[in-house]
């Protein structure tokens, strides 16, 4: 099984700031790897498909980057409607479509 | 506009089963896979498998192996995940969310509302 791990679990960031989060997968998984945002109590919502692609309707400044095993997932200015939690999710492996623990944002 | 809505929460014993529905609108139901992802409380999301809504056919997690089977009726467009022999650690929401494959590169693009499951005695 590909598992994938996330950095910082959690952060605390200010409205306007620059958040990056970093998403590992334990073996290579090409550009295999997909970015969700969930708010409480709420389903999750793609943000990032195939490590870079913004889905239709997503605010540009997220944006998603890495290859092989490392990746990044980048709020530019970050919004009061992007305090949520994020995970990563592995598309590689059909045997099972790994998510990353997820990495909640707050307000500071 | 593509809609996925499931049933409602339900209430399980240790040792009975759960069958929660999930009827697509607004697409070509046999056209995407249609995949199943819990979320215990406060806990992450962990991939259950997903069904070919135009062969039937399946993949489980290996976690889930002999306990979870995935259906479809095409006839009325509405996938199904049944989960046996429940323990109280299957207490979760449970999502379905369509899959979007472009390349070989799976991405969920739609999800339905969630249906909570509680395993209480």
């Amino acid at each position: 099984d590909i598992q994938m791990t996330q950095s910082p679990s959690s952060l605390s960031a200010s409205v306007g700031d620059r958040v990056t989060i970093t998403c590992r997968a334990s073996q290579s998984i090409s550009s295999y790897l997909n970015w969700y945002q969930q708010k409480p109590g709420k389903a999750p919502k793609l943000l990032i498909y195939a490590a870079s692609s913004l889905q239709s309707g997503v605010p540009s400044r997220f944006s998603g980057s890495g290859s092989g095993t490392d990746f990044t997932l980048t709020i530019s200015s970050l919004q009061p409607e992007d305090f949520a939690t994020y995970y990563c999710q592995q598309s590689y492996s059909t045997l099972g479509f790994t998510f990353g623990p997820g990495t909640k944002v707050d307000i500071k | 506009q593509v809609q996925l809505v499931q049933s409602g929460a339900e209430v399980k014993k240790p040792g009975a089963s759960v069958k929660v529905s999930c009827k697509a609108s607004g697409y070509t139901f046999t056209g995407y896979y249609m995949h199943w992802v819990r979320q215990a409380p406060g806990q992450g999301l962990e991939w259950m498998g997903r069904i070919n809504p135009n062969s039937g056919g399946t993949n489980y997690a290996q976690k889930f192996q002999g306990r979870v089977t995935m259906t479809r009726d095409t006839s009325i467009s509405t996938a199904y995940m049944e989960l046996s022999r429940l323990r109280s650690d299957d207490t979760a929401v449970y999502y379905c969310a369509r899959a979007v494959v472009v390349v070989a590169a799976t991405r969920f693009d739609y999800w339905g509302q969630g249906t909570l499951v509680t395993v209480s005695s």
